[in-house]
């Protein structure tokens, strides 16, 4: 199993710019989920998917937009870069509500810098 | 309000010796608490969770945490760190009713050789 696996890796925008984060677990967990990390702040959450066809902001859900396109995938979008969303973008699945673990799963993060 | 504090932003401590992490959480809830540790460069890894029962819990790699719900507190212990523990703790909280977890800010460790 590979888990939870992001794409892509790095990228550098431009102010004003749009791009897709990708995420994909297959764990078949029911809930998915979008953190940014920044220094001194810990992980922040963006939105999350607590089942296929649902969608809801967390903390920081301004300037971003998601998709639960299937029980496997949910992506990140960002349709207007800004500077201020420089940050590392972290994807989460968990299987809640399933009756298996509680814990979140981690992919390995898209580093994500925007000048 | 739910929320996670760490206070101890950054803590250096030799190789081979104790290490213990400090964690307190406010939960209006009965809490499942969680700790997390992230290499640089890397995702995060769980270490260790508590869900109910025993409130000394075992977890990867020789850590282990207790409850102490009188006190609000997970702290994260090892009697012995290896200079391959320097990474960044994450402390984290979440209910049985509650698809979400909420994230402590952090503790960098650093090992002296």
């Amino acid at each position: 199993n590979a888990g939870v696996t992001q794409t892509p890796k790095f990228q550098v925008l431009k102010t004003g710019q749009s791009m897709t984060l990708q995420c994909a677990q297959d764990m078949n967990h029911n809930s998915m989920y979008w953190y940014r990390q920044d220094p001194g702040m810990g992980l922040r959450l963006i939105y999350y998917s607590a089942s296929e066809g649902t969608t809801d902001k967390g903390e920081v859900p301004n300037g971003y937009n998601v998709s639960r396109l299937n029980k496997r995938e949910f992506s990140l979008r960002l349709e207007s870069a800004a500077p201020s969303q420089t940050s590392v973008y972290f994807c989460a699945s968990s299987g809640i509500g399933q009756g298996s673990s509680y814990e979140q799963y981690f992919g390995p993060g898209t580093r994500l810098t925007v000048t | 309000a739910q929320s996670v504090t760490q206070p101890d932003i950054h803590i250096t401590v030799s190789e081979g010796a104790s290490l213990e992490l400090r964690c307190n959480y406010s939960y209006g809830a009965t809490p499942y608490l969680f700790w997390y540790v992230q290499s640089p460069g890397q995702g995060l890894q769980l270490l260790l969770k508590y869900f109910s029962g025993d409130t000394l819990v075992q977890g990867i790699k020789g850590f282990e945490a207790e409850f102490k719900r009188s006190q609000s507190s997970f702290n994260l212990r090892k009697p012995s760190v290896h200079w391959s523990d320097a990474a960044e703790y994450f402390c984290a909280v979440g209910g049985n009713r509650d698809d979400k977890i909420i994230f402590g800010k952090g503790t960098r460790l650093h090992i002296l050789p």
